[in-house]
């Protein structure tokens, strides 16, 4: 049973361009969560899949940001005209019931 | 809103020392409560999940307990080793609309030293 899994696991970019980061879930898990660590602190809920629909965003998630689960699988977090403000490490999880189980995480540096 | 507090920040402790961290939670009023480990630069490896119903899980060398009247969370280790150091980590979900989400605490750093 493979875990959850993130590509990239770290990625530097310059400030106003855009990314994305992807995140297998454990097959057969139909909820899938994006969180948002910085350093110090405790990751903070970002949105949430249940399958292929986006059920909450919350409102840390500017519009800049985007997420997409096609067909309820994978799932892609997109992050546009970066700020240095959006360093951070990118957590993902997924989970069949209540356990969620996390991936390595995508550490995000805007220089 | 949801806040929840781990106590210690930090934690030094020596190798075989048997040690308690604490969490509390401002609204008793969750779903279940989940303990996590996270290395550092690393991803949350789940330790164990107490559903609103029960009051203590166990897995190994850890227990956890819950009392959701008082809103707090212990997570014990025995016989503590340094592979055992980490940032531990208390995350709860509230039973409202949003029972999926977790809200987490900073963490506790736990320092073994052989």
């Amino acid at each position: 049973d493979t875990g959850v899994s993130q590509d990239p696991r770290h990625k530097i970019t310059k400030r106003g361009q855009n990314v994305t980061f992807r995140c297998d879930p454990i097959s057969e898990h139909n909820r899938l969560y994006w969180y948002r660590q910085t350093l110090g602190q405790g990751p903070e809920f970002l949105t949430y899949f249940q399958n292929e629909a986006q059920l909450e965003k919350s409102r840390l998630l500017s519009d800049r940001f985007s997420a997409e689960r096609p067909k309820g699988s994978f799932s892609t977090l997109e992050i546009q005209r970066t700020e240095q403000g959006d360093s951070a490490m990118y957590l993902c999880a997924s989970s069949l019931y209540n356990e969620q189980f996390f991936g390595p995480g995508t550490r995000l540096t805007v220089l | 809103k949801q806040e929840v507090t781990q106590i210690p920040a930090a934690l030094s402790v020596p190798e075989g020392e048997n040690l308690v961290l604490n969490c509390s939670f401002t609204d008793s009023a969750i779903y279940n409560l989940q303990w996590f480990r996270q290395d550092p630069g690393k991803g949350l490896t789940s330790l164990l999940l107490i559903q609103s119903s029960q009051r203590e899980q166990t897995s190994g060398r850890l227990n956890a307990s819950l009392d959701k009247s008082s809103g707090r969370s212990t997570l014990y280790i025995a016989a503590s080793q340094p592979g055992d150091s980490a940032t531990y980590l208390c995350a709860v979900i509230g039973s409202g609309g949003s029972n999926y989400k977790l809200t987490f605490g900073k963490g506790t750093l736990l320092t073994v030293n052989p």
